[in-house]
């Protein structure tokens, strides 16, 4: 089945650990994002990737890394410099970047700082 | 930039009953796209249906419409004969034609009445 998987569903760190979340694509897309859900708020860009080896900050980048070395994967890393890490990660998918193409979303990441 | 807001929190329907969701943009761009998601308790990101800003004719997809109103900067999603399944969060989304830039608004959550 194609499709795109993040892992694991729930994660739990303790305040100043780096952690990874991981987005992994079977769908052949060159786009990958990176999307931040807060109670009460609609999906924020927190990064992107047209291609690989290349990618873009969103709105909130700041006190988050990615990278892109394999089409297929696109993890991010939230480090101990992200003042407020705990909410819903969501990873999605593009087939472009044109801005007709179908973002697909993978079921999401919640992480929890402790 | 440009902003999404969706004014109504919450909505409530019988089942079988048609229910609208509103939606209002800012944008200064000609050229973009519009977009309704629904987010149901597994918190899975699902596209429901798309509007290309150049079409006047407004968008359907069996149950679910839109009405795309250009000048007003309006986006509202119509759902008719209301089903049990349909109660989620539904976010309305801008993209421009331009970039990978997408903006989400705050979210409706819709319950269903059986």
């Amino acid at each position: 089945d194609g499709g795109i998987t993040q892992s694991p569903k729930y994660l739990f760190r303790k305040e100043g650990q780096n952690v990874t979340l991981s987005c992994e694509q079977n769908l052949n897309h060159d786009a990958m994002y990176w999307y931040r859900q807060d109670p009460g708020q609609g999906l924020r860009l927190i990064y992107y990737s047209q291609i690989v080896n290349d990618f873009q900050k969103g709105d909130i980048a700041e006190g988050y890394s990615v990278s892109r070395e394999k089409k297929e994967s696109f993890p991010l890393t939230v480090t101990s410099a992200q003042k407020n890490p705990t909410a819903f990660y969501l990873c999605a998918s593009s087939m472009g970047t044109s801005g007709n193409d179908e973002q697909f979303f993978g079921p999401g990441t919640r992480l929890t700082v402790l | 930039a440009q902003t999404v807001t969706q004014s109504q929190p919450e909505m409530s329907v019988q089942e079988a009953e048609t229910v609208t969701l509103s939606c209002t943009y800012d944008t200064s761009e000609s050229d973009y796209y519009l977009f309704w998601y629904k987010q149901p308790p597994s918190r899975q990101m699902i596209l429901v249906i798309r509007q290309e800003a150049y079409k006047q004719q407004n968008a359907t997809e069996n149950r679910f419409s839109v009405n795309f109103q250009k000048a007003a900067k309006s986006f509202s999603l119509k759902i008719s004969d209301s089903q049990l399944g349909d109660a989620a969060m539904y976010f309305c989304a801008y993209r421009s034609a331009n970039n990978n830039d997408m903006r989400f608004g705050a979210g409706t959550r819709l319950t269903v009445k059986p």
